[in-house]
């Protein structure tokens, strides 16, 4: 199995911009989960998804970020319009739905908006 | 609530100590306990995981103990390595529902030098 797949990996935008991060979770498993991590403020759970439809979106900071998961194997986090801001590392990660088995992260995206 | 707290790090050590990273936790019931480690430029990698109390996580000669009575899950190594720097997550998976959520503590870096 490849594992947790996100593009791109880096992502230099300008303020203003819409950004669109991707993730590929591995196959089978039926939660997925995006997490925000900085210097800051730690590791944040943005929102998180159970068979493709999303369970908590409290984490979202803005209107201006959005998930979608149009099916078992892709999802994406866009922002719209991106501030300096929300420069960070963005991780998507995927579980069973059992309470023994644990995510799988992905590497991450790293952004940065100038 | 359920809540997962760590020691303040960083933790600097000499290569070849012994490694104390203390967790605590808070949740009803029996959790799940994990630990997981994330390599400079790296998502987040499962070290080791607990089910039930009692139960002791290893890997990579890493261990750590489930206990129930004080509500605890140290991360211990007998002899660290350079290679071991890193940054150190602590987290549960509450045993309400049987969800694949976990609940992260605020992470401990741990500095190894030579």
């Amino acid at each position: 199995d490849a594992g947790v797949i996100q593009s791109p990996r880096h992502e230099v935008t300008e303020m203003g911009q819409e950004v669109t991060l991707r993730c590929k979770p591995i196959s089978g498993h039926d939660y997925l989960f995006w997490y925000r991590q900085t210097m800051m403020r730690g590791l944040e759970l943005l929102i998180y998804f159970n068979n493709n439809v999303p369970i908590d979106d409290s984490g979202m900071p803005e209107d201006r970020f959005s998930a979608k998961m149009p099916n078992a194997s892709f999802s994406t986090l866009k922002i719209q319009p991106s501030e300096p801001r929300d420069s960070a590392v963005y991780f998507c990660a995927s579980s069973l739905a059992s309470r023994n088995y644990g995510y799988t992260f992905g590497s991450g995206t790293r952004l940065t908006v100038v | 609530g359920n809540s997962v707290t760590q020691m303040e790090g960083p933790v600097t050590l000499s290569e070849e100590a012994f490694l104390t990273i203390n967790c605590t936790y808070t949740a009803t019931g029996y959790p799940s306990l994990f630990w997981y480690v994330q390599y400079p430029g790296e998502g987040l990698q499962l070290l080791l995981k607990a089910t039930k109390a009692d139960d002791k996580g290893s890997n990579k000669g890493f261990e750590a103990t489930y206990r129930k009575e004080t509500t605890s899950f140290h991360l211990e190594k007998g002899s660290v390595q350079v290679s071991d720097s890193a940054v150190y997550f602590c987290a549960l998976n509450s045993p309400e529902g049987n969800t694949g959520k976990l609940i992260f503590g605020q992470g401990t870096t741990l500095q190894v030098k030579p």
